[in-house]
């Protein structure tokens, strides 16, 4: 079975130090990944999708994430926080069958210190 | 563009009483999920439909039904609330079923029971 661990499930970092969240998936084929973000109150939107054309994904609001097959890794950094990344992260994986099965991780939440 | 809208956004119900959550998207997606939020466990799928016209279990369903009203709409009931039902609800959908979509979500309903 197919599952998405994330490792600490708060994370606080300075207002402008780096940000680092850590996803590990489980599966004998790799799947698809992504990164949701939830700000309060809100639903969960896009940050960024891994789908096998390059191992360095680019997202929005300076983020990015790299697939490393060799570690089973997603791993979501920013090199400099801002007071507005303060929100929960989520990773998740999804595979086919016979609907787009997503797994997501059991989220992140990130706590900006000014 | 509204993209996925549910309502309502706060409900609160007590033990026994029935509910339903409403679902709609303007992205013409065909397929529409309902997810359950709780702290800790990430989000579990509760129902999905594939395309109009069809439903199916997702890893939750005990305690909801759901309906594909038509291609927009995806409404999902409580029949007798429990406790245990005390949640964030999100709606949400993509296009198809292919492992890349993007799936995009609502704003959330948080619903207690009492």
């Amino acid at each position: 079975a197919q599952s998405v661990t994330q490792l600490g499930s708060h994370v606080s970092v300075s207002e402008g130090a780096l940000v680092l969240l850590r996803c590990n998936y489980s599966s004998s084929v790799p799947p698809y990944l992504f990164w949701y973000v939830q700000y309060p109150n809100q639903g969960l939107q896009l940050l960024l999708k891994y789908t096998s054309a390059a191992t360095l994904v680019k997202g929005i609001n300076g983020f990015e994430a790299e697939f490393k097959k060799s570690e089973t890794s997603f791993h979501l950094t920013k090199p400099s926080a801002h007071m507005s990344d303060a929100a929960e992260y989520f990773c998740a994986a999804s595979r086919s069958g016979g609907y787009q099965k997503v797994t997501f991780g059991i989220g992140t939440k990130l706590q900006v210190i000014p | 563009n509204a993209g996925v809208t549910q309502t309502p956004k706060f409900q609160v119900l007590k033990t026994g009483q029935s509910m339903t959550l409403q679902c709609a998207q303007d992205m013409n997606h065909n397929s529409m999920y309902w997810y359950q939020q709780d702290p800790g466990m990430g989000l579990r799928l509760i129902y999905y439909s594939a395309s109009e016209g069809t439903t199916d279990k997702g890893e939750v369903p005990n305690g909801y039904n759901v309906s594909r009203l038509n291609k927009r709409e995806f409404s999902l009931r409580l029949e007798s609330a429990a406790p245990s039902q005390t949640s964030v609800y999100f709606c949400a959908s993509s296009d198809g079923q292919g492992v890349r979509n993007t799936i995009y979500f609502g704003e959330g309903s948080w619903l207690t029971v009492v």
